[in-house]
């Protein structure tokens, strides 16, 4: 059984830092891209970023750029999220969701329970 | 604003066919396959459709996709309480800022 549990959310000021892990079981982690996915309170998703199943591919949506950095461990069959410089607007639900392919897509075929990040003074 | 258009909601009586829609461009939809998922409060959402219409290893046959130019379509037929969730539609888009993308989700309200 595929299993995706994030960790690491909770409540930050504006411009300070957090990170999200997500341990990853149940599928061979290092043959698939893995992505984080946002879902603002009463909005809609939002695709954050993603890598391939070696790291070489990344993207990121632009919201996020120079300030979120995607990460994974092949060997510890995790994901990380480091957030820096969090915003108001970043606060969201963040899911770690894993794509059916090797490189980068569009198909998430397993997502986690999500972790809630605040960001508030 | 999503670069997919959903209708905010949709709403069926138990055992009906309900249809939700899924519109974007050449960019998206139109060169590339759509996925399905459907998310109900508090729960990881859940892969429907991919590839436009292949069902998962689970999902019901009550659930199918098409697609055709730059729209896609969710059909649920046999609508059950517990389908009463929202439902979103995913691509890829080759735009400059190039990603995944999903539409604004479709709130389905059994009567």
């Amino acid at each position: 059984e595929v299993q995706l549990v994030e960790s690491g959310g909770g409540l930050v000021q504006p411009g300070r830092s957090l990170r999200l892990s997500c341990v990853a079981s149940g599928f061979t982690f290092d043959n698939y891209a893995m992505h984080w996915v946002r879902q603002v309170p009463g909005k809609g998703l939002e695709w954050v970023s993603g890598l391939s199943w070696n790291g070489d591919n990344i993207g990121y949506v632009d919201s996020v750029k120079g300030r979120f950095t995607i990460s994974r461990d092949n060997g510890e069959n995790s994901l990380h999220l480091q957030m820096n410089s969090l915003r108001p607007e970043d606060t969201a639900i963040y899911y770690c969701a894993k794509s059916s392919l090797i490189d980068l897509g569009a198909v998430f075929d397993y997502w986690g329970q999500g972790s809630l990040v605040t960001v508030s003074s | 604003q999503s670069v997919l258009t959903q209708p905010p909601s949709v709403s069926a009586a138990p055992g009906q066919k309900v249809t939700i829609s899924c519109s974007g461009s050449s960019s998206n939809i139109g060169n590339n396959y759509v996925s399905w998922y459907q998310h109900l409060p508090g729960k990881a959402p859940k892969l429907l459709i991919s590839e436009n219409n292949r069902r998962p290893s689970g999902i019901p046959a009550r659930f199918s996709g098409s697609k055709s130019g730059t729209a896609a379509t969710l059909d649920i037929t046999g609508v059950q309480t517990g389908d009463e969730a929202d439902y979103y539609c995913g691509t890829w888009d080759s735009s400059l800022s190039a990603g995944p993308v999903f539409g604004g989700g479709t709130k389905l309200t059994v009567l």
